[in-house]
């Protein structure tokens, strides 16, 4: 099946640790991005990306980081740079960056314990 | 990067009524979206309307672009109990170097009462 995947679906980790969240599309999009969104809150954008090796830093990109060296994959880190990242993590992937719409990964929960 | 504002933030009605969401922005948009959310998931595209277009339609689904006021309208006709979800609008820009982004506001919760 087409689609875009998120995985783990909950990730524990400790204060000071470094954590990686996967997100994988085999939809064959350009345009991949990451979100944060905390509770009752809205999406707010921390990077994004439109071709492979290249990506822009959104809203609240300060303590993560991303990679895009395959056009399927674009893997965000949370770095112990992030202050408060517990948080929803949604990743999503459009054709294009233009007329398209986006399509969702079902997210990542991430506690810091 | 601007964000739509969404009113309002909450909105409960009764089954077969219509619900009625507004989102505001500030700057130039090249489209705006709607999604839609379930609690504790991913999102869902509901419908795309560009900057050029007024009115667009899909089933039960309604929206209204008005780019002089800055605003977009969702209607939702005869709401079922399954409606209920949280609904966003999400701005796409062009943000330089061949690139867009895509910013979501704080969305609306809608509770559709049996």
């Amino acid at each position: 099946d087409g689609g875009i995947t998120q995985s783990p679906k909950y990730l524990f980790r400790k204060e000071g640790q470094n954590v990686t969240l996967s997100c994988e599309q085999n939809l064959n999009h350009d345009a991949m991005y990451w979100y944060r969104q905390d509770p009752g809150q809205g999406l707010r954008l921390i990077y994004y990306s439109q071709i492979v090796n290249d990506f822009q830093k959104g809203d609240i990109a300060e303590g993560y980081s991303v990679s895009r060296e395959k056009k399927e994959s674009f893997p965000l880190t949370v770095t112990s740079a992030q202050k408060n990242p517990t948080a929803f993590y949604l990743c999503a992937s459009s054709i294009d960056g233009g007329h398209t719409e986006a399509f969702f990964g079902q997210g990542t929960r991430l506690t810091v314990v | 990067s601007q964000q739509g504002e969404e009113d309002p933030q909450a909105l409960s009605i009764q089954e077969g009524e219509n619900a009625t969401m507004n989102c505001s922005y500030k700057t130039s948009i090249n489209n705006l979206q709607w999604y839609r959310q379930n609690s504790g998931r991913g999102l869902v595209h509901l419908i795309l309307i560009r900057s050029n277009e007024r009115e667009k339609h899909s089933g039960r689904l309604r929206v209204t672009l008005d780019t002089s006021k800055k605003s977009s309208s969702l209607l939702i006709t005869a709401s079922r109990a399954a409606d209920t979800a949280s609904y966003f609008c999400a701005l796409k820009a062009y943000s330089g170097a061949g690139s867009y982004q895509l910013t979501f506001g704080k969305g609306t919760k809608l509770s559709v009462i049996p």
